[in-house]
């Protein structure tokens, strides 16, 4: 079992639509990222948070530690949107290693 | 104006051959990183750089070996290439975790890594 769990591993969703992707993971952490992969493959970092919640436009991420759970949200989904989302955590260990959830591959429908 | 660049970007060899892939950043941060994403899109952290020193060594055959020149610069030599190593490598750097607090990472465009 992967010790980063994402769900679901694939959404088509209409435009317009609220969107939540999950993450959840096994181990310790000190902080989650969420990456966007782009049709192209190019990766871009979404957020890195430790703790609460964090916006940024329509997207919002937000984690509980104590349940070893972080969610991705897109409200007013737009085609544009449409990627594989992908989580990834630092454990506590101590090093900067990036731990990869599977991923969600997103797809929004005009 | 790019921040992390990989080249090249397609890379097509034939088994038993060696390569590089060169990886550069312009963002002035200390640490790098190579990642593997196989066919299946999983991605898997291979080797971490700080400040030209190796951090973070997974298990990887040692038929790859990173070469850190200075701490903008992190190469990926690959001896001996196998089928089984054609896949996407992403480069990426950040600033080295300080006081607890972790910073995120940049990614390259990948290289695409087709062994015949």
């Amino acid at each position: 079992k992967n010790e980063v769990e994402q769900s679901p591993q694939n959404l088509t969703a209409q435009e317009g639509e609220f969107i939540t992707i999950n993450c959840s993971y096994s181990v310790g952490i000190s902080a989650l990222h969420w990456l966007q992969q782009h049709p192209g493959g190019g990766i871009v970092s979404l957020f890195m948070l430790s703790s609460g919640k964090k916006k940024h436009g329509r997207l919002i991420a937000t984690i509980n530690i104590q349940e070893k759970h972080s969610s991705l949200h897109i409200t007013a989904s737009h085609p544009r949107d449409s990627a594989v989302y992908i989580c990834a955590v630092i454990s506590d260990f101590g090093n900067e290693k990036l731990t990869f959830g599977t991923g969600t591959r997103l797809t929004i429908i005009p | 104006d790019t921040a992390v660049s990989q080249t090249p970007k397609y890379l097509v060899t034939q088994m038993g051959n060696d390569k590089s892939i060169k990886c550069e950043q312009n963002l002035g941060h200390d640490t790098m990183y190579w990642y593997k994403q196989d066919s299946k899109k999983f991605l898997k952290i291979m080797f971490s750089y700080n400040n030209k020193e190796l951090i973070i060594n997974e298990t990887v055959p040692n038929r790859f070996s990173p070469k850190s020149p200075d701490k903008a610069h992190l190469n990926l030599h690959i001896n001996s290439l196998e089928l089984g190593d054609s896949a996407v490598y992403f480069c990426a750097s950040s600033h080295l975790a300080t006081g607890g607090a972790y910073n995120e990472q940049f990614f390259g465009p990948g290289t695409r890594l087709t062994v015949l």
